[in-house]
């Protein structure tokens, strides 16, 4: 079994700051860890993902993240936050002979001018 | 390359009613997955469709049910529609020839409004 845990339903940043959207994981095989953006009335896009080739994964946009298996975290930084970033960010899992993505509930991001 | 898209982007049923929903993945993707969008629960998978075969089924009640074409387009379908079944649905394509580290590719979505 498979699931995400993202912690924090709201951040709230202001422009320029540090963006840091925490994600944990919990996955009886070995995991594949996905970051997908949604913005609003749109469809789910891609930022990165962890395919186990490397664990530190720089995304679009910007956006970057580490797989640290001992904290079973994959958390999504940016160093400096822009206004087009604001959005709902969802973390997700796949793996064994699993192919559906199991998601955490998002996170809501707002950039502050 | 066109993405996918789904028809249509916005549905209003009343309850009882069944609706059907279309999904057109990337040309040579021949996996669609559908996911239920809702405040609630959030994003939930309901179905993974792969050369015509359904290969993986969410935790869903019968009345969700979908199928896949040959040209790999695919429909889902909710049969006596219920309140709580207005959402986003969402679905996605991939290749499904490498594992499931691909990458799934998302639709716009369809929004239905359950009256």
């Amino acid at each position: 079994a498979q699931s995400v845990t993202q912690l924090g339903s709201h951040v709230s940043v202001s422009e320029g700051a540090l963006v840091l959207l925490r994600c944990n994981y919990s996955s009886s095989v070995p995991p594949y860890l996905f970051w997908y953006v949604q913005y609003p009335n749109q469809g789910l896009q891609l930022l990165l993902k962890y395919t186990s080739a490397a664990t530190l994964v720089k995304g679009i946009n910007g956006f970057e993240a580490e797989f640290k298996k001992s904290e079973t975290s994959f958390h999504l930084t940016k160093p400096s936050a822009h206004m087009s970033d604001a959005a709902e960010y969802f973390c997700a899992v796949s793996g064994g002979s699993n192919y559906k993505l199991t998601f955490g509930k998002g996170t809501l991001l707002t950039v502050n001018p | 390359k066109a993405g996918v898209t789904q028809t249509p982007r916005y549905l209003i049923k009343t309850r009882g009613q069944q609706v059907t929903l279309s999904c057109s993945p990337i040309s040579g993707h021949r996996s669609v997955s559908w996911y239920q969008q809702t405040p609630g629960q959030g994003l939930q998978f309901l179905f993974e469709y792969f050369s015509e075969t359904q290969r993986n089924k969410g935790n869903f009640p019968g009345r969700f049910s979908g199928r896949q074409f040959s040209n790999s387009r695919s429909e889902m379908n909710v049969s006596t529609l219920e309140l709580g079944d207005s959402a986003l649905y969402l679905c996605a394509s991939s290749f499904r020839n490498s594992g499931p580290q691909e990458t799934q590719y998302f639709g716009p979505g369809t929004r239905l409004l359950v009256l």
